[in-house]
């Protein structure tokens, strides 16, 4: 059975930083690329980053101006997402997602997400 | 970057009902869609990719069509499990986008 399990997630100051984590299970993790996910309060879907199976390409939403980077430990079948300078606009449930190939594709199963919370 | 634009935003439908969104990319995106249903306090769920392709174990009253910019997701006979909020995503070329999605509520 596929299991992402993400944790990290938290309290933290405007300006501060924080590094998510996601755990896979259930599957052989570098057959596939990951994605981060976030939504906001009550807000919908917005797609955060991605990484291919190797960790050689990588893209990012443009709203997040360079503050974040993804990245992944295949030996520790392991999804990371470092994120920096955040705002109170950065506030959300981040939930890790499979895609579906080695490279790029749709999110075929999801965690169930961890919460970070920008505030002073 | 490539911009998802769902319609309606919500809409009030019955049990029993065929009801269908819409979703628009601002670009050409072949048919490298997919549809999400998100359920309150759940996690999306995938229901179509390939923009007309159900994923295994999605009901057969669900289906999906388009290619290029347009696409829709029919629901043929609404049950009472599918009030739900439905998303749209393109996966063609990153940066990956949603659309704003599609809150579907009971009448």
């Amino acid at each position: 059975e596929v299991q992402l399990v993400e944790s990290g997630g938290g309290v933290v100051r405007p300006g501060g930083s924080l590094r998510l984590s996601c755990a896979a299970s259930g599957f052989t993790f570098d057959d596939y690329g990951m994605n981060w996910v976030r939504q906001a309060p009550g807000k919908g879907l917005e797609w955060v980053s991605g990484i291919n199976w190797n960790g050689g390409s990588t893209g990012y939403a443009d709203s997040l101006k360079g503050r974040f980077i993804i990245s992944r430990d295949n030996a520790k079948n392991s999804l990371y997402l470092q994120m920096h300078s955040l705002r109170a606009e950065d506030t959300a449930l981040y939930y890790c997602a499979r895609s579906s190939s080695r490279n790029y594709g749709h999110c075929d199963y999801w965690g169930q997400g961890t919460l970070v919370t920008v505030s002073s | 970057a490539i911009r998802m634009t769902q319609s309606p935003s919500s809409f009030s439908a019955s049990t029993g009902d065929r009801v269908t969104i819409t979703c628009r990319a601002s670009q050409g995106i072949s048919s490298y869609l997919a549809w999400y249903q998100q359920k309150p306090g759940k996690a999306p769920k995938l229901l179509i990719y390939a923009a007309s392709t159900l994923q295994s174990g999605v009901p057969s009253r669900f289906s999906g069509s388009g290619s290029g910019t347009d696409f829709t997701l029919t629901i043929s006979c609404l049950q009472s499990e599918d009030f739900a909020s439905y998303y749209c995503q393109q996966y063609y070329s990153y940066p990956y986008s949603f659309g704003q999605g599609t809150k579907l509520e009971i009448k």
